[in-house]
């Protein structure tokens, strides 16, 4: 069975462009979910979505957004890019019905210049 | 709010020692409880989770027991290799938001031969 999988692995943006990035879930899994990796503030929840409605939501601007398509697969976009948002980006997928374990990807290293 | 608080490391060992890494939570009802690890330059691996009270994950010879009483999800080994350096993060889902997982800060092992 595949893993979770994240494109791109690596990224170098310019400050105020913007950026997508992609994450395809584990086959059957319905709820991916995003976090921010910084060596200042760990890991921090960006958002889940579940058959396509995001469900969760944590406590960043409105710069950061995703979607999520019929077959599961979700991108989040974070546009008007700040120095700041340079992090790993991870996706993890799950069935998310009774806390159920989610599954990371390798993550989006992305670099803010 | 739900919030999961882990030791601070780096933690030393030398190859063959024991590894205790606490870690206790704050969550409303009966939330889940996970132990991932992050080896470098990767995402997050599932190491064991636990769903219920008194219930014991264990995995790799890893073993964390949760303990509602003490809100506690230690994280143990009897004997660490140097394959078992890297960071480990002690999470939890809770009821009200099943998709979301909510990260302790993270606890670095260095293991020595």
């Amino acid at each position: 069975k595949a893993g979770v999988t994240q494109t791109p692995r690596y990224l170098i943006k310019t400050r105020g462009q913007q950026v997508t990035l992609s994450c395809s879930p584990i086959s059957g899994h319905r709820s991916v979910s995003w976090y921010q990796q910084t060596p200042g503030q760990g890991l921090q929840f960006l958002f889940e979505y579940f058959s396509e409605t995001q469900r969760n939501k944590g406590n960043f601007p409105g710069r950061f957004s995703g979607r999520q398509f019929s077959n599961s697969r979700s991108e989040m976009n974070v546009s008007t890019l700040e120095l700041g948002d340079s992090a790993l980006y991870l996706c993890a997928s799950s069935l998310a019905t009774g806390g159920d374990e989610a599954f990371f990807g390798q993550g989006t290293r992305l670099t803010v210049v | 709010g739900n919030s999961v608080t882990q030791m601070e490391g780096p933690v030393t060992l030398s190859e063959e020692a024991f590894l205790t890494i606490n870690c206790t939570y704050t969550a409303t009802g009966y939330p889940s409880l996970f132990w991932y690890v992050q080896y470098p330059g990767e995402g997050l691996q599932l190491l064991l989770k636990a769903t219920k009270a008194d219930d014991k994950g264990s995995n790799k010879g890893f073993e964390a027991t949760y303990r509602k009483e003490t809100t506690s999800f230690h994280l143990e080994k009897g004997s660490v290799q140097v394959s078992d350096s890297a960071v480990y993060f002690c999470a939890l889902s809770a009821a009200d938001s099943w998709g979301k997982l909510q990260f302790g800060a993270g606890t670095q092992v260095v293991v020595t031969p």
